[in-house]
C-alpha cells in the first residue's frame, strides 16, 4: 500500500501568512494527487486535483506542486476562512490512501 | 447541482450488518465512479471503497474487505454499502463521494455523512 504522510500535523498561523502544508508518498504516485479541506462537522470540500489543478470555484490563494513523492499546498496569503484541516490522498493505485491531516490553527 | 444523500446509519451491535445508501442526482450517474470513505471520532479519513460506473470493478480497503461489499443500482442513481461482521472499529461517519473524473478514488462531491455506531 501507498502511505502518506503529511508534516506537520498541526500549525498555527495568523491572517494573511503564507502557509505550506507537505504531503511525501511512501512511492511514485505521478501527479495523482488530491487536497481537500474539512471543517468541524462538515464534509471534505474538494480543492486540488492531479497534485496542481484548481478545482473550480477555489480561491487562487491555493495551490499545489509537485510529482512523484513529495507535494506541497500552499496557501498565499491566510484568510479567516482557511482555518480548517487539510488532507491529502493519492489517487494513483488502490487503496486509495489519505495522509493523516494538518489542523490550521489560528496563532 | 450534484447532490448525494446518505442514509441507513445507526446503532449496530458487534458482529452485526448494515446496508448504507446513497441517492445521487444531478449529474449522468453511469458515467462516475463512487467512493465510501469513512472518518472515525475525532479521527482522520479512511477510504473504504470504490465501485466503477458499470459497476464491473469494485476495490476495497484490506480493513473491510471480505466484511463490506460495494454495489450500486444505475437504474436508481444509488450506491450501496453492505456491512457484515461489524467490529467496533467500525465505528465511523461514513461519506459517499462522486470521483472526480475519469480517475477512480478521487472524490470531487461528497454528501453530508451517515454515523454508524458499532457497540453493544
Amino acid at each position: 500500500d501507498t502511505q502518506m504522510t503529511q508534516s506537520p500535523s498541526t500549525l498555527s498561523a495568523s491572517v494573511g501568512d503564507r502557509v505550506t502544508i507537505t504531503c511525501r508518498a511512501s512511492q511514485s504516485i505521478s501527479s495523482w494527487l488530491a487536497w481537500y479541506q474539512q471543517k468541524p462537522g462538515k464534509a471534505p470540500k474538494f480543492l486540488i486535483y492531479k497534485a496542481s489543478s484548481l478545482e473550480s470555484g477555489v480561491p487562487s490563494r491555493f495551490s499545489g506542486s509537485g510529482s512523484g513523492t513529495e507535494f506541497t499546498l500552499t496557501i498565499s496569503s491566510l484568510q479567516p476562512d482557511d482555518f480548517a484541516t487539510y488532507y491529502c490522498q493519492q489517487y494513483n493505485i488502490h487503496p486509495y490512501t489519505f495522509g493523516q491531516g494538518t489542523k490550521l490553527e489560528i496563532k | 447541482e450534484v447532490q448525494l444523500l446518505e442514509s441507513g446509519g445507526g446503532l449496530v451491535q458487534p458482529g452485526g450488518s448494515l446496508r448504507l445508501s446513497c441517492a445521487a442526482s444531478g449529474f449522468t450517474f453511469t458515467n462516475y465512479a463512487l467512493n465510501w470513505v469513512r472518518q472515525a471520532p475525532g479521527k482522520g479519513l479512511d477510504w473504504v471503497s470504490v465501485i466503477s460506473g458499470s459497476g464491473g470493478i469494485t476495490y476495497y480497503a484490506d480493513s473491510v474487505k471480505g466484511r463490506f461489499t460495494i454495489s450500486r443500482d444505475n437504474s436508481k442513481s444509488t450506491l450501496y454499502l453492505q456491512m457484515d461482521s461489524l467490529r467496533a472499529e467500525d465505528t465511523a461517519v461514513y461519506y459517499c463521494a462522486k470521483a472526480y473524473g475519469s480517475r477512480m478514488g478521487s472524490a470531487d462531491y461528497w454528501g453530508q455523512g451517515t454515523l454508524v455506531t458499532v457497540s453493544s
